[in-house]
């Protein structure tokens, strides 16, 4: 009966690396869902995958952006030469589109603190 | 584009008052959702409770309520008899439309919600 998880919880990176942080979604969920919270800008939308559908990438801030779902299941969002102003908390949510709409299941985060 | 705000930012209340965190949102869609979810110190996102644009009746859980008014475009939520694990940031969020394509939260800033036993 898990929920949705995240690793790492915590990530320190030096200004101009790249990182990756995994989000593993509750079982049966189609739908996965990126989002950033910072401090000033509250939840800010990402991206979302649907099942095997094209992802909506228009909340993505920059190119150094991406991120992949492999197999519908476990979503990577990747950083690359991060910022300073990329340090938030990266949170993660699934949901199930066959149910009610829009109730979206949230995990733990990642806290991204770059240095 | 549719736009959640919380004008309260932070709201500091002695333990065993009433307290009523605000949610005014904008849409131009006529179907859409909203959505209330609680963010403790833990930081996990819990939800909380959702309606629907068709669906205009208040609604009562324990000491939690919520009053969704159309004409003013609020959906007010209400901590009866606040108790200190009712500290948290409280978000409203909104959902526009009912089709496949219409899934993102737009989510207001938050308010910082302090039960002060």
């Amino acid at each position: 009966g898990a929920g949705v998880s995240q690793s790492p919880s915590n990530k320190v990176t030096e200004k101009g690396k790249d990182v990756e942080l995994r989000c593993d979604p509750i079982s049966g969920h189609t739908a996965l869902y990126w989002y950033r919270q910072s401090l000033g800008q509250g939840l800010e939308f990402l991206i979302y995958f649907q099942g095997n559908s094209a992802p909506d990438k228009s909340g993505l801030p920059s190119d150094r952006f991406s991120a992949e779902r492999t197999g519908g299941s476990v979503s990577t969002l990747t950083i690359q030469r991060t910022q300073q102003e990329d340090s938030a908390v990266y949170l993660c949510a699934s949901s199930y589109l066959g149910g009610t709409p829009g109730e979206q299941f949230f995990g733990p985060g990642t806290r991204l603190t770059v240095l | 584009a549719q736009k959640v705000t919380q004008a309260q930012t932070e709201i500091s209340v002695v333990e065993k008052e009433d307290v009523t965190l605000d949610c005014v949102y904008e849409t131009r869609d006529t179907t859409y959702y909203l959505f209330w979810y609680k963010q403790p110190p833990s930081g996990e996102l819990v939800f909380l409770i959702r309606r629907n644009s068709f669906d205009e009746q208040n609604e009562i859980s324990g000491r939690y309520s919520w009053n969704f008014q159309k004409s003013t475009s609020s959906f007010n939520f209400t901590i009866t008899a606040s108790q200190v694990v009712d500290s948290a940031v409280y978000f409203c969020a909104l959902r526009e439309g009912s089709g496949a394509g219409s899934y993102q939260l737009t989510f207001g800033k938050g308010t910082k919600l302090s039960v002060i036993p």
